[in-house]
């Protein structure tokens, strides 16, 4: 069955650095997203992104974040300046339509700021 | 209560038996759908339920919607160890965004 890749699984990194999260999501899919998950509380949405653009963002999506899709299988969330509330579960996940479809998540990355 | 919220919060049953979770909303959906997450791992979509449908079965899985009372609810009949994990509604509160409930932690009892 396909799935939506993520890499790398663990990160830790210093506060202030920046990280760069990968997803390749799966191949016929059109539509893109990134949440993430901060230990013991809800899944939260971030950003969908459709045909090279954001379509959506959250207002935890602010000038710290940015995604790009850098080439035809790659979707990257890039973290600047990371702080230690950055620590958290991020999950990339891809749809193939919209509307009534469920969508496929990958296996998170854990991002850890020390 | 907040969009999607579930409960109860956590459920602790004894293999074969049945377990279910209730699901809140607020405001108008076009589907709502229904998740698992083992401990530490992604989100694996179990169903979606479309807002003009009433239930809707998949293997051992049944969901109910109310969208009268803005509510839904999953059915595990004859579980099992394998069951395990945490469950989460999501509705769709824009074609591109979905809102997760804070989960159920189900234990399921050898």
């Amino acid at each position: 069955e396909p799935e939506v890749t993520q890499t790398p699984s663990h990160q830790v990194t210093q506060m202030g650095q920046e990280v760069i999260l990968r997803c390749v999501p799966i191949s016929n899919h059109l539509y893109f997203y990134w949440y993430r998950q901060i230990l013991g509380q809800k899944v939260e949405f971030l950003v969908s992104f459709y045909n090279n653009e954001i379509s959506e963002k959250s207002e935890i999506f602010d000038d710290q974040f940015s995604v790009e899709r850098p080439d035809g299988s790659n979707f990257t969330l890039k973290i600047r300046s990371t702080k230690l509330e950055d620590s958290a579960m991020y999950f990339c996940a891809s749809s193939e339509l919209l509307g009534n479809y469920g969508y496929t998540f990958g296996s998170g990355t854990r991002l850890t700021v020390v | 209560s907040q969009q999607g919220e579930e409960d109860p919060q956590a459920l602790s049953i004894q293999e074969g038996e049945n377990a279910t979770m209730n699901c809140s909303y607020k405001t108008s959906i076009n589907n709502l759908q229904w998740y698992r997450q083992n401990s530490g791992r992604g989100l694996v979509h179990l169903i979606l339920i479309r807002s003009n449908e009433r239930e809707k079965h998949s293997g051992r899985l049944r969901v109910t919607l109310d969208t009268s009372k803005k509510s839904s609810s999953l059915l595990i009949t004859a579980s099992r160890a394998a069951d395990t994990a945490s469950y989460f509604c999501a509705t769709d509160e824009s074609a591109q965004k979905l809102v997760f409930g804070q989960g159920t932690r189900l234990t399921i009892n050898p």
